[in-house]
């Protein structure tokens, strides 16, 4: 089991509101990574970080942000959710060395905006 | 454009027979490559990795097999049990990139 976790799991709420997703990991990881699933389909990778206050944007063009203040936890914010934000988010973490490191994931927040 | 891909988004076996399941990527500065499984509802689990260098690794019933010719990488699950029902996604980590690239992914069912 991966220690790292995400809250909520589960969250439905109205278009326009002010979401934010919680990320922490107990792994001491420098690298964090968040990603978008659709069901059944593949990971998209949204925001990274190499460690604290470092941010950087993914391969997938998001309207969400991300903050790395601590080392353990990397929440991810929607100032204005919209129906299109509908989705799985993924939370991992990861090693810094390299690249080539198992990135440890999150159970996941599903996502629904009405 | 180049990706990571799996061949087939469902496969079907007996349980106790061998999986195979297959994945072909296009990146050839792909340097490392890894299978994950998701259950449903739950975050991608890792299952393996390889390295470009290798062509087989092995694990607990696990065997991963890339050929890096045709651009192929493989997961063979021996003696396949009901908890291996899942989806399995190949993710490689192209050289000089911050995350990995996932393929579509394949369901596997377990008939008993």
């Amino acid at each position: 089991e991966a220690d790292i976790y995400q809250t909520p799991r589960y969250l439905v709420i109205g278009t326009g509101k002010k979401i934010t997703l919680e990320c922490s990991q107990t792994m001491g990881h420098d690298k964090m990574y968040w990603y978008q699933q659709d069901p059944g389909m593949e990971l998209h990778l949204i925001h990274y970080s190499y460690g604290v206050n470092s941010t950087e944007k993914g391969d997938l063009s998001s309207e969400s942000t991300v903050s790395r203040i601590r080392t353990e936890h990397f929440p991810l914010t929607l100032e204005s959710a919209r129906p299109s934000h509908t989705s799985q988010y993924l939370c991992a973490s990861s090693k810094l060395a390299g690249g080539n490191n198992e990135q440890f994931f999150g159970p996941g927040t599903r996502l629904t905006v009405l | 454009g180049e990706s990571v891909g799996l061949h087939l988004p469902t496969l079907s076996v007996q349980e106790g027979d061998n999986s195979i399941i297959n994945c072909a990527y296009s990146n050839s500065a792909s340097d490392y490559f890894i299978w994950y499984k998701q259950e449903s509802g739950k975050g991608p689990q890792f299952i393996i990795d390889i390295r470009s260098n290798m062509d087989k690794r092995q694990g607990q019933r696990v065997t991963v097999l890339l050929n890096k010719t045709v651009k192929h990488l493989s997961l063979q699950i021996a003696a396949t049990q009901p908890g291996d029902s899942a989806v399995y996604f190949c993710a490689e980590n192209r050289r000089g990139a911050d995350g990995l690239t996932f393929g579509k992914g394949t369901h596997l069912i377990i008939q008993p």
